[in-house]
């Protein structure tokens, strides 16, 4: 079985600063790792994703992740966060089944 | 390139009655999936077809979810009867087929029960 812990529920955060949103994992199989983006009233979109190679994964708008096997974490980073960025980002964790399992969501709100 | 439509965007209904949600799929995709989402949850796959089989239905209510994907394009998940736990929004995402991790969501429908 697999499982995937999103520890903050709510992330606040001044626009400019830098952000980690919190992905730790479990798995007796090999993992492959999502972060997907859900905006306002809109449906889940993929962020950014690890199957395989470079554990540093990066996304077109700036963000990035490590997968860290020893921790069994996938942390998601972005230096500078924008108003934009204001959405729920979701962890997921897929076995070589490609069934997903989410985490519960971090929703992340920027300030001005 | 057109994404995965839903409908309706959103439904009220009291506890007991039926209820009956439809999603097509981005052209082509043979994988389909559908999700419940609760409330300060993530998404649980309720069932996963593969062209029009069943590949994935162990999370899948049985005694009041239904779903169908008759003619492996679009689908209708059905709920009778609704319970008030059964409030949530149910996803439809799909995939090019079984081998891609990429899944593809659409909007959603939001579901009350009351």
């Amino acid at each position: 079985a697999q499982s995937v812990t999103q520890l903050d529920s709510q992330v606040p955060v001044f626009e400019e600063a830098p952000v980690e949103l919190r992905c730790n994992y479990s798995s007796s199989v090999s993992v492959y790792l999502f972060w997907y983006v859900q905006y306002p009233n809109q449906g889940l979109q993929l962020l950014l994703k690890y199957l395989s190679g470079s554990t540093l994964v990066e996304s077109i708008n700036g963000f990035e992740a490590e997968f860290n096997k020893s921790q069994t974490s996938f942390h998601l980073r972005k230096p500078s966060v924008h108003i934009s960025d204001t959405a729920e980002y979701f962890c997921a964790v897929s076995d070589g089944a490609k069934k997903l399992t989410f985490g519960t969501g971090t929703r992340l709100t920027i300030i001005p | 390139e057109a994404g995965v439509a839903q409908s309706p965007r959103y439904k009220i209904i009291e506890k007991r009655q039926s209820v009956a949600f439809w999603c097509n799929p981005i052209s082509g995709h043979a994988t389909l999936y559908w999700y419940q989402q609760i409330l300060g949850q993530g998404p649980k796959l309720l069932i996963q077809f593969q062209n029009n089989g069943v590949v994935d239905d162990s999370q899948l209510p049985k005694d009041r979810f239904s779903a169908e994907r008759l003619k492996g394009v679009d689908s209708t998940l059905k709920i009778q009867p609704a319970k008030l736990e059964d409030s949530a929004v149910y996803l439809c995402a799909s995939s090019l087929n079984r081998a891609s991790y990429e899944q593809y969501f659409g909007p959603g429908t939001r579901l009350t029960v009351t």
